[in-house]
């Protein structure tokens, strides 16, 4: 079974300009999470996608957004970037079982990540 | 603003040994506690607790949480070279489920 792929694997923007970065989940897989590891910082929530509907978000500004596409891959668009925006960005998919589709599962499985830098 | 700390930073034992990673947090409106181990990249998925005293258990690795001290402790016995990795712990919280993660643990097992 193919895992969470990310891509690209590695990205170079300068500041002020957009980046975008794609996801696909596991096959079955409806909800698509993103999030920011910067260093020092440790792993921060950005987004939560199921059944292409925004679901939730981290304490992000509006510059940080998102899709999530009728076969359940997803964006993370980066506006008017900042060189505090060089970090990993890693993606994860998972299910969401049964009838509750309020709380996300934490049975996550994480994509390899793409590596942002901005000069 | 929700707060989660793991102790220590970093860790160096040798194999064999035990050790018990810490994780302390202050959250409103406490949902569940999330451990993961971070390799390279990706993490994965150790444990969900939710419930206070009750342990969890998977081959060497077992987590409890207490509710009143609002903590976690995540124990590896036996060490082996392979559990060198991050171990990230994160809490659920607030009515919108949102997570946050602690800086992680970097333990090294030396042979």
């Amino acid at each position: 079974e193919a895992g969470v792929t990310q891509s690209p694997t590695h990205l170079i923007k300068t500041r002020g300009q957009q980046a975008t970065l794609r996801c696909s989940p596991i096959s079955g897989h409806t909800s698509v999470y993103w999030y920011q590891q910067a260093l020092g910082l440790g792993l921060q929530f950005l987004l939560w996608y199921d059944e292409g509907e925004e679901r939730n978000r981290g304490n992000f500004p509006p510059r940080f957004s998102g899709r999530q596409f009728p076969n359940y891959s997803s964006e993370l668009n980066v506006n008017a970037l900042e060189l505090e925006d060089s970090a990993l960005y890693l993606c994860a998919s998972s299910l969401v079982l049964g009838s509750n589709r309020d709380s996300p599962s934490y049975e996550q499985y994480f994509g390899p990540g793409t590596r942002l830098t901005v000069t | 603003e929700d707060k989660v700390v793991q102790s220590p930073l970093s860790l160096v034992v040798h194999e064999g040994d035990t050790v018990t990673l810490n994780c302390s947090y202050e959250v409103t409106n406490f949902r569940s506690l999330l451990w993961y181990k971070q390799e390279k990249k990706a993490p994965t998925f150790l444990f969900m607790l939710t419930s206070s005293g009750i342990e969890k258990k998977s081959g060497r690795l077992s987590s409890i949480l207490d509710k009143k001290e609002l903590f976690s402790i995540l124990n590896i016995t036996a060490t082996q070279t392979g559990d060198s990795a991050v171990y990230l712990c994160a809490v659920e919280a607030g009515a919108n489920s949102k997570l946050t993660f602690g800086k992680g643990i970097t333990l090294s097992v030396r042979p």
